[in-house]
């Protein structure tokens, strides 16, 4: 089993739709979450940390389960520039090492 | 620019070649980490520095891989013998590596390695 697993989409939605990406990680003593984002042959840029309470940012609403091991992002109101790969990270061992699990990321592409 | 930079951003080879990618750190970043990603996957975790110790390697960094960071700024990251499964992006990433903090990995633009 993937110590991080994502749906890989692709993801097709009209302008203004709003879309749900899931996620689950396998290990259960995990400490920091986070959305990643990657645009076409481009690096990795934060979107955005995850945490217990949930969190939001703008259009884009991040929750954390630790109970279901799983982590959501969701972007309301899509713009044609939210056309990325969504990459969901996971930190298993908090500060030890600080290296970062990614997912195979999922692909959204937003249509005019 | 004060973000992470990389060098060469493309590199092709044959196989069999020696290669070596630079990576600079954004200043001050005490942590540095080599990932790479293959086509349709995320990145993959291979080395991590604090300062210029080289603290963790994953499995898949074989004995043809070999990552420095001589001087805790800069690193380097050198394959030897290269095979054409090695090709990939190669990305790297620093953090500032501040106790109590959450500590936001910065990713470079990467080297893109294509091995004939």
């Amino acid at each position: 089993r993937k110590e991080v697993e994502q749906d890989p989409g692709p993801f097709n939605v009209p302008e203004g739709a709003t879309v749900a990406f899931n996620c689950t990680y396998s290990n259960s003593a995990s400490q920091s979450f986070f959305w990643y984002r990657q645009d076409c042959r481009k690096e990795p840029k934060l979107l955005m940390s995850v945490y217990s309470s949930g969190n939001e940012d703008g259009r884009f609403t991040a929750q954390l389960n630790r109970a279901s091991q799983y982590i959501s992002l969701l972007i309301r109101d899509s713009k044609l520039s939210d056309s990325a790969t969504y990459l969901c990270v996971v930190n298993p061992w908090g500060g030890a090492t600080n290296k970062l699990i990614f997912g195979t990321g999922t692909l959204l592409a937003v249509q005019p | 620019d004060t973000g992470v930079s990389q060098d060469p951003r493309h590199k092709i080879t044959k196989r069999g070649q020696n290669v070596t990618f630079r990576c600079d750190p954004i200043s001050e970043h005490n942590r540095l980490y080599w990932y790479r990603q293959t086509l349709g996957q995320g990145p993959e975790f291979l080395t991590y520095f604090q300062n210029e110790a080289q603290l963790e390697k994953s499995r898949l960094l074989s004995d043809r891989f070999s990552a420095e960071r001589p001087k805790g700024s800069f690193s380097t990251l050198e394959i030897q013998r290269t095979e054409q499964g090695d090709s990939a992006m190669y990305l790297c990433a620093s953090s500032p590596g501040l106790a109590g903090t959450t500590d936001t990995q910065y990713f470079g633009p990467g080297t893109r390695l294509t091995v004939l």
